[in-house]
């Protein structure tokens, strides 16, 4: 109940192209969904982040979308960039006493220029 | 403002040694986790600390442990090291009253 299961494991698309990146998630408890952006040699860099209140989320060219009766969010990236190429996690935190956030097993995106 | 810093970088060990990660969080930030990141398991969190006392912890054995001072920098050990303990340690900071979470670089280690 505490996964989050991320899809693809890997991605490549074309450069102006749309990535997107799935993700669902069982535990109801979950409360704030975040995507993080990692490059090699990085620590994670938080990108956009969205709470179940709302269906969507906007932030120039990243957008999540979120389905809380099917338990699914993804991240939709526009014009997709060669310096889009990285790894992306989705994730879900919960109150439990502190905070919990849970990872997805994460995407690697390659942008053919 | 400042982000979240990490040190050592990078640490080289050998089986059943001990290690000690440190990590400042972004100024005015109370709450610091810890996270393991390995290939195979991906990221997994460890422990959250808030105001010196830990508030959650995740699945890991007892040889991982960690502390927060008053100035909000935390230390994490792990004790009597596996080859298994390889792996990018990263921090998070946050203020603790959200969940927004900003990650520092991480410390490398190497277990031979």
């Amino acid at each position: 109940q505490q996964q989050v299961k991320q899809s693809p494991q890997s991605l490549i698309v074309q450069k102006g192209g749309i990535s997107i990146i799935n993700c669902a998630y069982e535990n109801t408890a979950f409360d704030y969904f975040p995507w993080y952006q990692q490059f090699p040699g990085k620590g994670p860099a938080l990108l956009i982040a969205i709470r179940p209140d709302v269906s969507e989320k906007k932030e120039g060219r990243f957008t999540i979308s979120f389905n809380k009766s099917a338990k699914q969010f993804s991240l939709h990236i526009m014009d997709s960039q060669p310096g889009d190429s990285a790894t992306y996690f989705c994730a879900a935190s919960e109150w439990t006493g502190g905070f919990k956030t849970i990872f997805g097993a994460g995407t690697r995106l390659f942008v053919k220029a | 403002k400042a982000g979240v810093t990490q040190t050592p970088r990078y640490l080289i060990k050998t089986r059943g040694q001990q290690v000690t990660l440190s990590c400042s969080p972004i100024s005015g930030h109370r709450s610091v986790s810890w996270y393991q990141q390995t290939p195979g398991q991906g990221l997994q969190f460890l422990f959250e600390y808030f105001s010196e006392t830990q508030r959650n912890k995740g699945n890991f054995p007892g040889r991982f442990s960690g502390r927060q001072f008053s100035n909000s920098r935390s230390e994490m050990n792990v004790s009597t090291l596996e080859l298994g303990d390889s792996a990018l340690y990263l921090c998070a900071s946050s203020t603790g009253v959200t969940d927004t979470q900003y990650f520092g670089p991480g410390t490398r280690l190497t277990v031979l």
